[in-house]
């Protein structure tokens, strides 16, 4: 089984709309991360957890919301979904100093 | 505030060919310097990691190493192989200013023909 896994794998929906997507790890790591990614920008932090009381802001956390229900669940919510929302997103676990653990990713589109 | 930039891809070469991919970074602390693989349809993959100066990371025939006086951390292979067709992703994370959060490049997309 995989040690971190996403649902859905891919998502359409419509603008304004809200949309959760969710992210479970099986690796006992404390810290959890949300990213997404665009065609030629790499991946951006929206999101960053440390533990279940500890959530921070990335770089682009504007339009998003998360939620660490439990050390092993870490959500991200779009309270409004809009077209440029459309990406790619990955969430990803760490326990350092070793290295992040990604997810197999999210494909949103919002139309 | 912490960044890396990559060569501009797209990257094409032929089978046996060899893979520079470059990367410089900007970092106020001591960072660890990362590079990371991403397959067709799937999450991104540790490819291998340098904690240090002059350090080298090494795994599956890449190799890079950790070069402090050039902020650089280039990945290369000597002989690449059509399954080495991927998204390369450098990154680091500077524990000191940032935690354990990752600052990525853009990302340099391979193909290797046969």
């Amino acid at each position: 089984d995989a040690d971190v896994t996403q649902t859905p794998r891919n998502r359409i929906t419509k603008t304004g709309k809200r949309i959760m997507l969710e992210c479970s790890q099986t690796k006992g790591h404390d810290r959890m991360y949300w990213y997404r990614q665009d065609p030629g920008l790499g991946l951006q932090l929206i999101y960053y957890s440390f533990d279940v009381k500890d959530i921070n802001k990335g770089e682009i956390s504007d339009g998003y919301s998360v939620s660490r229900q439990a050390q092993a669940k870490f959500s991200l919510s779009l309270e409004s979904a809009i077209p440029n929302q459309t990406a790619l997103y990955f969430c990803a676990t760490s326990e350092p100093p070793r290295e992040q653990y990604f997810g197999p990713g999210t494909r949103l589109t919002v139309t | 505030g912490n960044s890396v930039t990559q060569m501009e891809g797209p990257v094409t070469l032929s089978e046996e060919a060899f893979l520079t991919i470059n990367c410089t970074y900007t970092a106020t602390g001591y960072p660890s310097l990362f590079w990371y693989v991403q397959y067709p349809g799937e999450g991104l993959q540790l490819l291998l990691k340098a904690t240090k100066a002059d350090d080298k990371g090494s795994n599956k025939g890449f190799e890079a190493t950790y070069r402090k006086e050039t902020t650089s951390f280039h990945l290369e292979k000597g002989s690449v192989q059509v399954s080495d067709s991927a998204v390369y992703f450098c990154a680091l994370s500077d524990q000191e200013t940032s935690g354990s959060r990752l600052t990525f490049g853009e990302g340099t997309q391979l193909t290797v023909n046969p």
